[in-house]
């Protein structure tokens, strides 16, 4: 198993210019997450979809929108990207059953550079 | 908004020496979670703790959940170069399917 993977691992990007972030797990988990880590701001949720089919906002959802696509892929898209959007991206999924119940496991991430 | 935070936000400790590190949820949390972040890493799940006053240990680390479910901490004995990282608590509040992760701590580890 892969567990959870990300594309791409690092981008460059002009401001205004749009890209989506591409994040795909194996482990049949119900449950997914975009994440963002800014230094000294610990992990801020910025989308979730706790199933299939839903999706719903986290903390900081401003300037971004999220696809379900399938049990297995959840997209993080950036319309018109700012220099504000420059930080690391996380997608993750959620086990919620078994001994990992309620565990969540992270991608590598996504290291995002906005001019 | 719930707000859950952090204490330190670094600590440097020489290689056998001891480390804790305190989080506060301004909510009660039915659950909290810890992970561990190595330099230029991704999150790892340490562990999980669902009942006031429960106390888990993994080795030399030994994780505490308060009485009244709105504190945790992680203490690390002997602490170890393999220690480097930050360690982040997260909190699930209720039946909600969002957990909020704690500011993080930065352990810094020097023989």
């Amino acid at each position: 198993n892969a567990g959870v993977t990300q594309t791409p691992k690092f981008q460059v990007l002009k401001t205004g210019q749009s890209m989506t972030l591409q994040c795909a797990q194996d482990m049949n988990h119900n449950s997914m997450y975009w994440y963002r880590q800014d230094p000294g701001m610990g992990l801020r949720l910025i989308y979730y979809s706790a199933s299939e089919g839903t999706t719903d906002k986290g903390e900081v959802p401003n300037g971004y929108n999220v696809s379900r696509l399938n049990k297995r892929e959840f997209s993080l898209r950036l319309e018109s990207a700012a220099p504000s959007q420059t930080s690391v991206y996380f997608c993750a999924s959620r086990s919620t059953s078994g001994r990992a119940e309620n565990e969540q496991f992270f991608g590598p991430g996504t290291r995002l550079t906005v001019l | 908004g719930q707000q859950v935070m952090q204490i330190p936000q670094y600590q440097h400790v020489q290689e056998g020496e001891d480390f804790t590190t305190y989080c506060n949820s301004s909510t009660t949390l039915s659950n909290i979670q810890w992970y561990k972040q190595r330099p230029g890493g991704h999150p790892v799940f340490l562990i999980q703790l669902v009942k006031s006053g429960e106390v888990k240990k993994q080795k030399r680390l030994t994780f505490q959940f308060g009485e009244a479910k709105k504190n945790s901490s992680l203490h690390i004995t002997a602490t170890q170069t393999t220690d480097v990282g930050t360690y982040f608590c997260a909190g699930w509040v209720g039946t909600a399917s969002k957990l909020t992760f704690g500011t993080g701590t930065r352990l810094q580890v020097t023989l």
